[in-house]
């Protein structure tokens, strides 16, 4: 079974400033996806970014990138220029091909220092 | 924009009650799911479906069921709700090959 572990319960930040949340994960399988989820205070789960593992090129959304390592089974990510509304639990997630669920990490609590 | 909506932001309910959680998004999503979300925990999965009238068991579906008789609607029901099943319930759904849309969550206390 794939597992995902998120090995920072939490973390901070100050405003402007730059973190990287680290997740990692075990699979035999070759093909799959990866994502981070943001959840608010409003616990409104949010899609921050996604990357399929054929591709080598790490995905970029505005201020969040992530660190693709696929031997390493290393999935990172970056926040730049960090924002007060940035502040949330962070989820890594897995998921294989076709009809499978998601598979997610115990979480990152992120705070935002102005 | 795709909406996942849940019957109930809160819910309390005494041991031993039947509970239904109902979750309807309006996408056309094959793909519906239940997860149970605790500190320290992260989000477990306890059924999903990927059609209707389709359930499968997740990682931890001891005292829960589910039904899904149309399309947009997953049912998760609390057979006898228990103290140890309080905790905040999200259903997510989504088509074959996308991210998984998220509800707004359900906060359930069993008392």
């Amino acid at each position: 079974a794939q597992t995902v572990t998120q090995s920072q319960p939490e973390m901070s930040v100050q405003e402007a400033e730059t973190v990287t949340l680290s997740c990692t994960y075990d699979t035999s399988e070759s093909d799959y996806y990866l994502f981070w989820y943001k959840q608010p205070p409003s616990r409104q789960m949010i899609l921050v970014i996604r990357q399929e593992a054929y591709k080598q090129q790490n995905a970029t959304e505005n201020r969040f990138s992530v660190n693709f390592q696929k031997a390493a089974k290393s999935f990172s990510l970056k926040i730049s220029d960090s924002q007060l509304g940035d502040a949330a639990m962070y989820f890594c997630a897995y998921r294989s091909w076709g009809n499978t669920p998601l598979v997610f990490g115990k979480g990152t609590r992120l705070s935002v220092i102005a | 924009d795709v909406k996942v909506t849940q019957s109930s932001r809160y819910l309390v309910k005494r041991t031993g009650e039947k509970v239904f959680l109902e979750c309807v998004q309006d996408m056309d999503h094959e793909n519906m799911f239940w997860y149970r979300q605790d500190p320290g925990l992260g989000l477990r999965l306890i059924y999903f479906s990927y059609d209707v009238k389709m359930k499968e068991k997740g990682d931890i579906p001891e005292g829960y069921s589910v039904s899904r008789e149309k399309k947009e609607r997953f049912s998760l029901i609390l057979e006898s709700a228990s103290t140890n099943q309080t905790s905040m319930y999200l259903c997510a759904s989504r088509w074959v090959g996308t991210e998984a849309f998220f509800g707004q969550g359900t906060r359930l206390t069993v008392v």
